[in-house]
């Protein structure tokens, strides 16, 4: 079934390190994904987004990364700080009963330590 | 701050109780959508709204209902409160009706007790 999962649950870096979130998915007809930060009590922010036309697409400090082959899209963060902790999530478009439909990831937690 | 309101911040209620939740999208935004969210897990989809009419169900108890106005605000009911209804439940908008990014608002948490 339609899915998206992520390989780490946890991920702990040191300021200044890059950090990379990892995540499948299932559903090769997916055709936009997208990258959602989730500060404690917050409601999820929006960070990068890319097309299943694109491969790579760069923000200010964050890559994300789409590899159609083998399912599979992750979330670089350059220079990782303190302000970077925190759940990350990421969700595949696909279309589910005739609507288009964003299915998320379980979250990586990310901890940043100085 | 994306644009979303969502009131009230925070609810407290006793089981068998129903509460509604309420939430204006961005300026512009014709979809709305409900997310339950419980404590260290994932965004649970629950219902989409779009200009006014239901445009997808998810995960949603019969329990649950939702509504969106002329206006495009949108109210979710929960009612027969049970202790598993605790959580961050959360509105996001969309500009038409998916295929886009949804940005979301603060969330509205409840505590059932």
């Amino acid at each position: 079934g339609e899915s998206v999962g992520l390989h780490l649950p946890t991920l702990s870096v040191q300021e200044g390190d890059n950090s990379i979130i990892n995540c499948a998915y299932s559903n090769s007809a997916s055709d936009y994904f997208i990258w959602y930060k989730q500060e404690s009590g917050k409601g999820p922010q929006f960070i990068i987004d890319i097309r299943s036309n694109m491969d790579k697409r760069q923000g200010q400090r964050v890559t994300v990364l789409l590899n159609k082959t083998v399912k599979h899209l992750s979330l670089q963060i350059a220079a990782t700080q303190p302000g970077d902790s925190a759940v990350y999530f990421c969700a595949e478009n696909t279309i589910s009963g005739g609507y288009n439909k964003l299915i998320f990831g379980a979250g990586t937690r990310l901890a940043v330590h100085p | 701050d994306s644009g979303v309101t969502q009131t009230p911040k925070h609810l407290i209620t006793a089981t068998g109780q129903r509460v509604t939740l309420r939430c204006s999208p961005r300026s512009g935004d014709l979809s709305v959508y409900w997310y339950q969210q419980s404590l260290d897990q994932g965004l649970q989809f629950l219902i989409q709204y779009y200009n006014g009419e239901e445009r997808a169900k998810g995960n949603i108890l019969e329990r649950f209902s939702a509504q969106q106005f002329p206006d495009l605000h949108s109210e979710l009911n929960l009612s027969s409160l049970e202790l598993g209804d605790s959580a961050l439940y959360f509105c996001a908008s969309s500009v038409v009706s998916g295929g886009e990014t949804q940005y979301f608002g603060p969330g509205t948490r409840l505590l059932v007790l």
